[in-house]
């Protein structure tokens, strides 16, 4: 049973469009998160949630929008989807601090 | 500033070799994380730690607070053990800054 799962795993779209990917974990845990890592493979925080409350918020653009509906769910969306927003979503979720347990990533092209 | 650090970006090694990965950061934390991105994409968390030594099967974490530095080692290396190692760090509060990763490449 996948402690976080995230879907699509794949998912190509064109530029304008507007696209959700999901993300749940059965942990039990109070914090989820989103990573994005660019082609470099450099990892980078977007969003924290805990307890259903935006704790994280970095400097992403407006058009990426968390929705946590309860607290094993955060899902992103994305509004107007631009060239640059191809990347490799992670999401993640941790009790407290402690062990970050990732999803299997969501590998988002943009044409 | 919050930073992480690590070395080698790239590291290939012979089945067998006793292999170090090395991180350091700026500031005082909270925990450091040791991930394990597989080939595939997948990230796996290895290790969090906050002091001392770590040990799970071969994999060895140790970090010193005073020098700001953290080694992540690999005994009896073995191809599989082929991934992108990353650390990570909680400068306090639940963001994680990363590092830029080390490809690790064990040849049989």
């Amino acid at each position: 049973d996948t402690a976080v799962s995230q879907t699509p795993k794949y998912l190509v779209t064109q530029m304008g469009n507007d696209k959700s990917i999901k993300c749940e974990q059965n942990l039990g845990h109070d914090t989820m998160y989103w990573y994005k890592q660019d082609s470099k493979k450099f990892l980078k925080i977007m969003f924290s949630y805990n307890n259903k409350e935006l704790i994280i918020n970095e400097t992403v653009p407006n058009r990426f929008s968390p929705k946590s509906p309860d607290k094993a769910h955060l899902n992103l969306h994305i509004n107007s989807l631009e060239l640059g927003d191809s990347a490799v979503y992670f999401c993640a979720s941790s009790q407290d601090l402690d062990t970050r347990f990732f999803g299997s990533g969501t590998r988002l092209t943009v044409v | 500033k919050n930073e992480v650090e690590q070395s080698p970006q790239n590291l290939t090694a012979q089945e067998g070799e006793f292999i170090t990965i090395n991180c350091s950061y700026s500031v005082g934390i909270s925990a450091l994380h040791w991930l394990q991105q597989h080939p595939g994409g997948g990230i796996v968390s290895l290790f969090m730690l906050s002091s001392g030594k770590k040990k799970h099967g071969r994999l060895i974490a140790t970090i010193n607070i005073q020098e700001k530095h953290s080694s992540l080692h690999i005994t009896a290396s073995h191809p599989r053990d082929s991934a992108v190692y990353i650390c990570a760090a909680n400068f306090g509060n639940e963001k994680l800054t990363f590092g830029t990763g080390t490809r690790l490449t064990i040849i049989p």
